[in-house]
Parts: structure tokens; C-alpha cells; sequence
């Protein structure tokens, strides 16, 4: 069954870094989308990413978040200047038209020192 | 805007017995609706979900959940709990005229007495 990958697992980095975490979505999709858990707290929406471009975003996502989709296979997230309130589990997802076939990547877990 | 509650943070039941998981949404437009699994330290797993059709929806692991649009609820059950049911279960809604963006209940944490 076709899935949606993340690299790295676990991450730690010192406040002040910047980090990008990596997803490969499934083949076919054309949504994607990252979401993040504090430890804790429950799942948010952070940013949704349609036709190389970003269709919808929360609050969370500020000026500190950036998103990409480099060559047609990756989709990252960048977080320019970490945070200690940055640290949690970043899920990326991706989805079909319609919704269809919306799938969760295993996360990577972001600790930030 | 639409959001989603999930009635009561732990549910604790004996191995064999019913599992009920309340959810209920408020939402402008009648959504899409999911449950998900989370075992501990591991990502999101789909156990079922609700888009058209059928009111009464079957997943994996003998879940299934009802969408009663009268009583804007999902409720997840399964009749005979299993050890390894044991995990925190998320409901799940997403509009279908945005991009399907999901909005997450807060979690309900399961634990199974031998």
C-alpha cells in the first residue's frame, strides 16, 4: 500500500536553528498538507499546499514556516528560527482530488533545546 | 467553521467489553468525518471514515462508527475490546468545499483492564 514518508524521525536542534523537515507524498496525490502534536495536545492544522502553491494556512503557521515543494517529489517544511514552543510531532499528509486517499506520513518527532 | 468534540479524555474498559468513543461535530455543511489511531510514539492510522452514502461505517480492527446527521455525531464502537485496542483514537472532520483540511478532536485515551 502506497505511503506517505518522513525524514527524519526524531530531530533535535537548538533554539535559534533552522530546520526542514521532509516528506515524500504519495505519487498521485495533489494535496499536501503538514499538521502538528504537541505532546499532549491534540492534532492542528498547519498549512495545506495545492498547484505549487499554498491554498490554506492557521495562524500557527507565521513568518517562521515555509513551505516547498522542490522537485515534484519532496514536500518540506521549514522552520527558520526555532522556538522552545516549536518542539512536537510534525505529520505531513497528501490526498487526492475530492479527498480521497488521505493519508498520514509517521511524523517526525522535533525537539528543540 | 467547524469543529469537533470527543466526549470524555479516558475511557477505560475490560478486555471483551463494548468500546464507545463519542464524537460530535458542528459544522455549516455536512462533512466528511474520520476516526484515527494512535498507538504510542507512532503516527496517524485511518480506521475508518464517512463521506457519502451508507450511514453506518465499518474499519479495521472491528470499528465502526454511525454518522447520525440529526444528532451531529460519529460515535466509534466495537463490541469486544482487545488488548492491543489500547491507544488514544482521534475524530476527525473536514469540509468538503475547502481542501480538505482536517480538524481534529482533542483525543480520547483507551486503556484495556485484563
Amino acid at each position: 500500500e502506497p505511503e506517505v514518508t518522513q525524514t527524519p524521525s526524531h530531530q533535535v536542534t537548538q533554539m535559534g536553528q533552522e530546520v526542514i523537515l521532509r516528506c515524500v507524498p504519495i505519487s498521485n496525490h495533489l494535496y499536501f498538507y503538514w499538521y502538528r502534536q504537541i505532546l499532549g495536545q491534540k492534532v492542528e492544522f498547519l498549512v495545506s499546499f495545492y498547484n505549487n502553491e499554498i491554498s490554506e494556512k492557521s495562524e500557527i503557521f507565521d513568518d517562521q514556516f515555509s513551505v516547498e515543494r522542490p522537485d515534484g517529489s519532496n514536500f518540506t517544511l521549514k522552520i527558520r528560527s526555532t522556538k522552545l514552543e516549536d518542539s512536537a510531532m510534525y505529520f505531513c499528509a497528501s490526498s487526492t482530488t475530492g479527498g480521497k486517499g488521505y493519508t498520514f506520513g509517521s511524523g517526525t518527532r522535533l525537539t528543540v533545546v | 467553521a467547524q469543529s469537533v468534540t470527543q466526549l470524555g479524555s479516558h475511557v477505560s474498559v475490560s478486555e471483551g467489553a463494548l468500546v464507545l468513543l463519542r464524537c460530535n461535530y458542528s459544522s455549516s455543511v455536512p462533512p466528511y468525518l474520520f476516526w484515527y489511531v494512535q498507538y504510542p510514539n507512532q503516527g496517524l492510522q485511518l480506521l475508518l471514515k464517512y463521506t457519502t452514502g451508507a450511514t453506518l461505517v465499518k474499519g479495521i480492527n472491528g470499528f465502526e462508527a454511525e454518522f447520525k446527521k440529526s444528532e451531529t455525531s460519529f460515535h466509534l464502537t466495537k463490541p469486544s475490546a482487545h488488548m492491543s485496542d489500547a491507544a488514544e483514537y482521534f475524530c476527525a472532520v473536514s469540509l468538503r468545499s475547502n481542501d480538505y483540511t482536517l480538524s481534529f478532536g482533542a483525543g480520547t485515551t483507551v486503556t484495556v483492564r485484563a
